[in-house]
């Protein structure tokens, strides 16, 4: 089965620093793996996607991920944070299927930008 | 175009009480998917439907919950004699097909059990 390690609940860091939020999956298949971003009293979007290819992923508004294979891991970072990166941060993965796909979330990480 | 819409936005019921909470997902998006979000647990996948079939039943976190979804569009999340555990923000999201596909999810439905 299929799992996701999101360490961190709350990382709080200053406005222009940069930032790694971490995310570790366990699965004996090969799998795709998700960052989906929840800003305050708002629906979950798509942050950026690992499906194949460049371990290295961007995504929108300057974020970007590796994956790791050989760490299990795929780390969401930012060179400089923004105020409006005030989010929760949330780290998926999904077995790619054999029939079909069941998207594992994390626990989430609240990132807090302060000024 | 829309985007995946949940109805009703707020729901607040008593202990015992049955509730229906909707999805409408996106026009095309044969894949619909039901997840729990509390408070500290994160997102808890509940079901997912491909077409109107549901292949995995195993997050249902009892047998007071069920769900359909008919015409492979509208789906219902029923949860049956509300216990104040159940309370939570339901959210559904829908996607194109399978295999990495992004998922497009919708506000959620915020339900209270008194």
């Amino acid at each position: 089965a299929q799992s996701v390690t999101q360490l961190d609940s709350q990382v709080p860091v200053f406005e222009e620093a940069p930032v790694e939020l971490r995310c570790n999956y366990s699965s004996s298949v090969s799998v795709y793996l998700f960052w989906y971003v929840q800003y305050p009293n708002q629906g979950l979007q798509l942050l950026l996607k690992y499906l194949s290819g460049s371990t290295l992923v961007k995504g929108i508004n300057g974020f970007e991920a590796e994956f790791n294979k050989s760490q299990t891991s795929f780390h969401l970072r930012k060179p400089s944070v923004h105020i409006s990166d005030t989010a929760e941060y949330f780290c998926a993965v999904s077995d790619i299927p054999g029939g079909y796909q069941k998207v594992t979330f994390g626990t989430g990480t609240k990132l807090q930008v302060i000024p | 175009g829309a985007g995946v819409s949940q109805s009703p936005s707020n729901k607040v019921t008593e202990k015992g009480k049955d509730v229906e909470l909707r999805c409408d997902p996106i026009s095309g998006h044969t894949a619909l998917y039901w997840y729990r979000q509390s408070l500290g647990q994160g997102l808890e996948f509940l079901i997912y439907f491909q077409g109107n079939s549901a292949p995995d039943k195993s997050g249902l976190p009892s047998d007071r919950f069920s769900a359909e979804r008919t015409g492979g569009s509208v789906s219902t999340l029923t949860i049956q004699r509300t216990q104040q555990e159940d309370s939570a923000v339901y959210l559904c999201a829908s996607s194109l097909a399978l295999g990495g596909a992004e998922q497009f999810f919708g506000p959620g439905t915020r339900l209270t059990v008194l």
